[in-house]
């Protein structure tokens, strides 16, 4: 079965824009996480969504929203982008939400903000 | 709060030789623990995982066990190959998919 898509897999933005992000999980999967990768800060929750609800969120500014569809696709959103904010952003897809669920992840989307 | 410490890389090593990544965590309560897997260009591979104390996880010749007493979950494998080259990442979750990695150990294996 196809496994986690993100899209676009590779884009530049400059400051003060804003990006979307997209996430397809597997099919069956409810439970949609986000995560931030960068050299310095390593792998960082974003936010969980699980049936269209946003579960968890991490300690990130507001500048940084998702949501979640109907057929568990999800989004995240970054507004008003700084040269920070330039990283891998990996998705990941799991059966339900809790603690010992496996994430599947997407090979992510990677922001180069200049 | 919940958090992971694993050795700084990198690591190379030889085709065939013996590897032990170490990896401590701190938390409450019983974590589920995990250690996944990245190749260049590709996204988090779950390796193996263990759910409680004792618990040995394993897959493709890689184990790790659950130290409660130690608070451990060291990564090691008998005989590594040059395809086993890529950064390896241990986890820690509690009640939700808000998971808390370590800063990831990049391995070389050289033929």
């Amino acid at each position: 079965k196809a496994g986690v898509t993100q899209t676009p897999r590779y884009l530049i933005k400059t400051r003060g824009q804003q990006v979307t992000l997209s996430c397809s999980p597997i099919s069956g999967h409810r439970s949609v996480s986000w995560y931030q990768q960068t050299p310095g800060q390593g792998l960082q929750f974003l936010f969980e969504y699980f049936s269209e609800t946003q579960r968890n969120k991490g300690n990130f500014p507001g500048r940084f929203s998702g949501r979640q569809f109907s057929n568990s696709r999800s989004e995240m959103n970054v507004s008003t982008l700084e040269l920070g904010d330039s990283a891998l952003y990996l998705c990941a897809s799991s059966l339900e939400t809790g603690g010992a669920n496996v994430l599947t992840f997407g090979a992510g989307s990677r922001l180069t903000v200049l | 709060g919940d958090s992971v410490t694993q050795m700084e890389g990198p690591v190379t090593l030889s085709e065939e030789a013996f590897l032990t990544i170490n990896c401590t965590y701190t938390a409450t309560g019983y974590p589920s623990l995990f250690w996944y897997v990245q190749y260049p260009g590709e996204g988090l591979q779950l390796l193996l995982k263990a759910t409680k104390a004792d618990d040995k996880g394993s897959n493709k010749g890689f184990e790790a066990t659950y130290r409660k007493e130690t608070t451990s979950f060291h990564l090691e494998k008998g005989s590594v190959q040059v395809s086993d080259s890529a950064v390896y990442f241990c986890a820690l979750s509690h009640n939700n998919n808000d998971m808390r990695f370590g800063a990831g150990t990049r391995l070389t294996v050289k033929p």
